[in-house]
């Protein structure tokens, strides 16, 4: 199996932040790497796919970089509605792994 | 747009079966791949299998003895059975379908599910 890791595990920021989490993979997953946001309560929502691509609808200060092994999600200036948390996904091949999560709090 | 929906039951006593339906309104299941993913509470996410609308499917190796997903085209549903259950299986499931390729868009709200006698 592709095992996922994230960093950092948890962060606190403040509104107007920019933050990056990083996901790694165990082995290359060339692009095949997908983004969700997960709030309290609620199923995960997709945020981006192919370790770069906005999903429709999803605000343009969310972004995603990488490739192989090491990927890169980014927010550009934090908002209140984006405390939440994040999970990444490789969908290379099975079975599917999701990373442990990123929890992002409020400072 | 497409919309899924769990239902069944919200507790299952050890070694029992788990079974729980995702119905599909909005859109065909046809021509699709949809999926099974589980958490449980306070934790991450497992993917559990996929099936495709005319029945192919593929699982977890880690669940793999004890899972088998089905589709009913005609009532656009896909269902999960999990066998022997116990306190480890307790968690939210979610039905999702597959885009391509393999990632998950639109989930349901999720159903939790409780192990106990």
């Amino acid at each position: 199996d592709i095992q996922m890791t994230q960093s950092p595990s948890s962060l606190s920021a403040s509104v107007g932040d920019r933050v990056t989490i990083t996901c790694r993979a165990s082995q290359s997953i060339s692009k095949y790497l997908t983004w969700y946001q997960q709030k309290p309560g609620k199923a995960p929502r997709l945020l981006i796919y192919a370790a770069s691509s906005l999903q429709t609808g999803v605000p343009s200060r969310f972004g995603g970089s990488g490739s192989g092994t090491d990927f890169t999600l980014t927010i550009s200036s934090l908002q209140p509605e984006d405390f939440a948390t994040y999970y990444c996904q490789q969908s290379d091949s099975t079975p599917f792994t999701f990373g442990p999560g990123t929890k992002v709090d409020i400072k | 747009q497409v919309q899924l929906q769990e239902s069944g039951p919200g507790l299952v006593r050890p070694s029992e079966t788990l079974s729980l339906t995702c119905t599909v309104s909005g859109g065909s299941i046809s021509g699709y791949y949809w999926t099974w993913i589980r958490q449980p509470p306070g934790k991450g996410l497992e993917w559990i299998g996929y099936i495709y609308y005319a029945g192919n499917t593929n699982y977890n190796p880690s669940l793999k003895s004890r899972v088998a997903i089905s589709v009913d085209t005609s009532k656009n549903q896909f269902s999960l059975r999990l066998s022997s259950v116990t306190a480890a299986d307790t968690a939210v499931y979610y039905c999702a379908r597959v885009d391509d390729p393999n990632w998950f868009d639109p989930w349901g709200q999720g159903t939790l599910v409780t192990v106990s006698s």
